[in-house]
Parts: structure tokens; C-alpha cells; sequence
């Protein structure tokens, strides 16, 4: 059963990068998309961008400059990075897989992780 | 990009009740509709794929039906632990985006 993990600082300054990891285990991180996804406190999800193993990667045009994804296959782990937070950017952030051959269904996500903005 | 519009935002019905929840897309989306519930506290979990296909390991009282534009998820026989937030999400194009949720109380 794959498992995935986000890890990272909870807590980032005003105008710094805020960067994540999220580790896949029990499965390839090749042949599928991985996803990250953000939800602010009591509100909704939404969907910061996703990237495959052999480079393709699509961005939500709303966070697009500023957002940067990246893999090392060597370490079954995908990145995210964030730079020029603002307190808008404090949300839980998942990883997800998205399993494109069945219906590009989001299967699996990781437990979250809480990243506040603030001095 | 495509918005996801979910009625109703919130819904309180009693354990037995059949509830429905619909998703409407701004624009055809096919059969790529997805449906997750979400627990306080947890990640959300598949529990639909393209429309009507149920995730293995979800009881069979979830069901998804719907296409191009119209969709809904039906519970039948609302139990307790079906108290959650759900959200549809269509998978057609990049953006991926996701209804605004329905809180389900009992």
C-alpha cells in the first residue's frame, strides 16, 4: 500500500519560500502525477499544481509565479516550493497521487501538514 | 478554469435517510468527476471516480451518477460515521478544481 508523508516547517516568515517534501513509500513515484493541494482553516481545497516523474508539470495560473515542483526519483520524493508568502499562504498542504490511467482520480494523499505564515 | 458549484453547502438528515448531493460544472466535463469526503481533522479520501465509479473499500451505500455537466452523489441509508465534508472535483483539465464542499450532519 503506498504511503505519503509531507514534511517541512511549520512556520515561515512573511516573504520567505516556504518548501515542502512529501515521501512516497511502498510504490514508484514513476507513472503517475503528483499533486499538491492546499486548504486554509475552515475552508475548502484547492489545487496548487502537479508534476510527473519525467518532467511534465501544470500549475495552477493563480499561484504560477511563484510556484516551483521538483522530484528526486533517487529518494522517492517531490517538492514544493512557494516563495513571497503572505499570511494568505497559511493553509494544511497535502500530497496526493493522481492515478491518470483510471479516471485521473486523486487515490492516495498524504495526512497534511499545517504551514503558518507569520513573524 | 472550470468552477464546481455544490448544493446544498450543508445538509442535516437522520441516520437511515437517503441524501443526495449534486455538483454542477461551468462547462462540460465529461465522466472526470471525482468525489472525496472529508472527516475534521483528516485528509480527504476518494470515495468516486469518473462519475460513477466506486473506490474499492467504500461501502456500497455511496453511489455517483451524472455526465457532461450535471452530477450527484447519493447516500443511501445514512450511517453516523458518514459525517463529513464532500467534495466533487472535476479531473478534464488543468486546473484541477473542487466544489466549495457540503458539510453532512446528523
Amino acid at each position: 500500500q503506498v504511503q505519503l508523508q509531507e514534511s517541512g516547517p511549520g512556520l515561515v516568515q512573511p516573504s520567505e519560500t516556504l518548501s515542502l517534501t512529501c515521501t512516497v513509500s511502498g510504490g514508484s513515484i514513476n507513472n503517475y502525477y503528483w499533486t499538491w493541494i492546499r486548504q486554509p482553516a475552515g475552508k475548502g481545497l484547492e489545487w496548487i499544481g502537479r508534476f510527473s516523474a519525467i518532467g511534465s508539470t501544470d500549475y495552477n495560473p493563480s499561484l504560477k509565479r511563484r510556484v516551483t515542483m521538483s522530484v528526486d526519483t533517487s529518494k522517492n520524493q517531490f517538492s514544493l516550493k512557494v516563495s513571497s508568502v503572505t499570511a494568505a499562504d497559511t493553509a494544511v498542504y497535502y500530497c496526493a497521487r493522481e492515478d491518470i490511467d483510471v479516471g485521473r482520480r486523486l487515490d492516495q494523499w498524504g495526512q497534511g501538514t499545517q504551514v503558518t505564515v507569520s513573524s | 478554469d472550470i468552477q464546481m458549484t455544490q448544493s446544498p453547502s450543508s445538509l442535516s438528515a437522520s441516520v437511515g435517510d437517503r441524501v443526495t448531493i449534486t455538483c454542477r460544472a461551468s462547462q462540460s466535463i465529461s465522466n472526470y468527476l471525482n468525489w472525496y469526503q472529508q472527516k475534521p481533522g483528516k485528509a480527504p479520501k476518494l470515495l468516486i471516480y469518473v462519475a460513477s465509479n466506486l473506490q474499492s473499500g467504500v461501502p456500497s451505500r455511496f453511489s455517483g451518477s451524472g455526465s457532461g455537466t450535471d452530477f450527484t452523489l447519493t447516500i443511501t441509508s445514512l450511517q453516523p460515521e458518514d459525517v463529513a465534508t464532500y467534495y466533487c472535483q472535476q479531473s478534464y483539465s488543468t486546473p484541477r478544481t473542487f466544489g466549495q464542499g457540503t458539510m453532512l450532519e446528523i
